[in-house]
């Protein structure tokens, strides 16, 4: 089975530093990019960014650029989204989501369970 | 950046009838839009991909529709659990980005 697995909630203080992860199985996990996006309490989705495990190669929404971090680690099949200075602001739920190629286009297939976010003093 | 706008914010239907959701990019888009379903403590779902095509397991009471700016949803026949969010969500080629649009709740009326 094609799946992405979550790490689970994390609560912080403003001013930590946090890292979730993603772990792919079930496909070749260095061949499909993967993406992260927010969803904040009540709110919409809100797409943060992209990476290639093949390579690294990441790309950012303008949004997103330099607010946080994602990478990921090949040899385990697993992608990050890192803060170096959480905010209050940033508690939300966030999905990896893998982008699966439908030609012309492509999407997001295969989502994970979610990762809950609450940053509060 | 391309803006997506979906409309009605929200759609009060009862099982059985058919629903029709739009989503509307503020330039073109050729056929890159999708189509996900979110409900309440879930993750998303895919439904369609490239504006028409049904995701694998997507029941044939839902296609899609549309090219360039102008995109619809439609159910043909609600069933209970139809009734959720609905987003789509667009693709630029350069730079690279993706956008969602602001959601359709569709509720039980």
């Amino acid at each position: 089975e094609v799946q992405l697995v979550q790490s689970g909630a994390e609560v912080k203080k403003p001013g930590e530093s946090l890292k979730i992860s993603c772990k792919g199985s079930g496909y070749s996990f260095t061949s499909y990019w993967i993406g992260w996006v927010r969803q904040m309490p009540g709110k919409g989705l809100e797409w943060m960014g992209i990476i290639y495990p093949g390579d690294s190669d990441t790309r950012y929404s303008p949004s997103f650029q330099g607010q946080v971090t994602i990478s990921a680690d090949k040899s385990i099949s697993t992608a990050y989204l890192q803060w170096s200075s959480l905010k209050a602001s940033d508690t939300a739920m966030y999905y990896c989501v893998r982008l699966g190629y439908y030609p012309p286009g492509d999407a997001f297939d295969i989502w994970g369970q979610g990762t809950m976010v609450t940053v509060s003093s | 950046e391309i803006v997506l706008t979906q409309s009605p914010a929200t759609l009060s239907l009862s099982p059985g009838e058919r629903a029709t959701l739009s989503c509307r990019a503020s330039q073109s888009v050729s056929s890159y839009l999708a189509w996900y379903q979110q409900k309440p403590g879930q993750a998303p779902r895919l439904l369609i991909y490239d504006a028409s095509n049904r995701a694998t397991g997507i029941p044939a009471r839902f296609s899609g529709s549309g090219s360039g700016t102008d995109f619809t949803l439609t159910i043909s026949s609600l069933e209970p659990e139809d009734f959720a969010v609905y987003y789509c969500q667009q693709r630029s080629n350069w730079p690279p980005a993706y956008t969602f649009g602001q959601g359709t709740k569709l509720e039980i009326k």
